[in-house]
């Protein structure tokens, strides 16, 4: 298996550009996960989807970022505006995406992709 | 409000010392607690661990997990300079639908030769 597979590694724009980050999940897992992670705050839940569906999004910054689902098989983060504050890795995270009472799910982590806002 | 609390933040140390990494926590609803390694690139898996007292082990890696005083410890022995990294401690506090896990903010190894 391939892993989670992210795009591109790195990503160097301007203040007011628009940025998209898009990411593959192991297959077969049924939840992605999109963080953040900067010196400052660590690593930060974004927003998570199961089964494509976005279930809790109470960690996106605010109304620049957006995120979808359009399949079980890749995700977009995007960002629009940007601004430099928004410097950081952006990680994407898969696991099995199970409920099922005593069953502990991993998150598997994709290679990340370092934006920069200039 | 959620949280864990890892300590030390930073540890530097040579090759061949054992370490002893600490991570804490307070959440409403515990499922299971994870620790990764993390070098220059994507958090990696390292043990879930589920239950209090049974050890997890991978070589010279192991870790344990106290329910009762909310604690887990990762252990490396005769540490390597390759073990150098951030290792982070994560709980899974599902509450319904929810799958969030929480991270804390990691603690930076350094192993000198």
């Amino acid at each position: 298996d391939a892993g989670v597979i992210q795009s591109p590694r790195h990503e160097v724009t301007e203040m007011g550009q628009e940025v998209t980050l898009r990411c593959k999940p192991i297959s077969g897992h049924n939840s992605l996960f999109w963080y953040r992670q900067t010196m400052m705050r660590g690593l930060e839940l974004l927003i998570y989807f199961n089964n494509n569906v976005p279930i809790d999004d109470s960690g996106m910054p605010e109304d620049r970022f957006s995120a979808k689902m359009p399949n079980a098989s890749f995700s977009t983060l995007k960002i629009q505006p940007s601004e430099p504050r928004d410097s950081a890795v952006y990680f994407c995270a898969s696991s099995l995406g199970s409920r099922l009472a005593g069953v502990p799910d991993t998150q598997y982590f994709g290679p990340g992709t370092r934006l920069t806002v200039l | 409000e959620d949280k864990v609390v890892q300590s030390p933040l930073s540890l530097v140390v040579h090759e061949g010392d054992t370490v002893t990494l600490n991570c804490s926590y307070e959440v409403t609803n515990f499922r299971s607690l994870l620790w990764y390694k993390q070098e220059k690139k994507a958090p990696t898996f390292l043990f879930m661990l589920t239950s209090s007292g049974i050890e997890k082990k991978s070589g010279r890696l192991s870790s344990i997990l106290d329910k009762k005083e909310l604690f887990s410890i990762l252990n490396i022995t005769a540490t390597q300079t390759g073990d150098s990294a951030v290792y982070l401690c994560a709980v899974d506090a599902r509450l319904y639908n929810t799958d969030k896990l929480i991270f804390g903010t990691g603690t930076r190894l350094q192993v000198f030769p």
